[in-house]
């Protein structure tokens, strides 16, 4: 079974654009989650979809929004990008979500200059 | 508010040592606790996830624990090896915040 995959894997971006990145969940999975990982902060959870609906959201700001399409794929979209906002973007799926084994994609690392 | 603590934050060991990682969480109130690998750049590896009602949890040279009422996991690595050096984190899930919440890992050097 092919796991999670994640595009682009690198990205370079400039301050005040906006970027998308995608996530495809292991086949069969419907929850996917996306978390921000910096050497500051750590491993942070940005927000959880199943069957299309956002079901759990962390603390940030409204620029980081979110998807999922019929196929349980999901997209994260960074609007108006900060200097700050330069982190690996990790998403994780699982069957159902709870109380199951996150399986985590490798990552899309993003650069903001 | 859940907070999760790893200690310690680095490790060196040489090859063939047995060692223990140490995490706590502050909210018993869990429904899960994994141990995830993290090689540098890298995505997370799921290591072994114990449910709340489970004390232990094996696969092969790794042993995790969960003593949940007093907030605490150890994951025990036998016979180390080179290939095992990376980031080890650990998560808890909590049914009220329907997240995983992590901590900060340990960083473990096998020496050959």
């Amino acid at each position: 079974k092919a796991g999670v995959t994640q595009t682009p894997r690198y990205l370079i971006k400039t301050r005040g654009q906006q970027v998308t990145l995608s996530c495809s969940p292991i086949s069969g999975h419907r929850s996917v989650s996306w978390y921000q990982q910096t050497p500051g902060q750590g491993l942070q959870f940005l927000f959880e979809y199943f069957s299309e609906t956002q079901r759990n959201k962390g603390n940030f700001p409204g620029r980081f929004s979110g998807r999922q399409f019929s196929n349980s794929r999901s997209e994260m979209n960074v609007s108006t990008l900060e200097l700050g906002d330069s982190a690996l973007y990790l998403c994780a799926s699982s069957f159902q979500g709870d109380q199951e084994t996150q399986y985590f994609g490798p990552g899309t690392r993003l650069l903001v200059l | 508010k859940q907070e999760v603590t790893q200690i310690p934050a680095a490790l060196s060991v040489p090859e063939g040592e047995n060692l223990v990682l140490n995490c706590s969480f502050t909210d018993s109130a869990i429904y899960n606790l994994q141990w995830f690998r993290q090689d540098p750049g890298k995505g997370l590896t799921s290591l072994l996830l114990i449910q709340s009602s489970q004390r232990e949890q094996t696969s092969g040279r790794l042993n995790a624990s969960l003593d949940k009422s007093s907030g605490r996991s150890t994951l025990y690595i036998a016979a180390s090896q080179p290939g095992d050096s990376a980031t080890y984190l650990c998560a808890v899930y909590s049914g009220s915040a329907r997240q995983l919440t992590f901590g900060s890992g340990t960083q473990l050097t096998v020496l050959p």
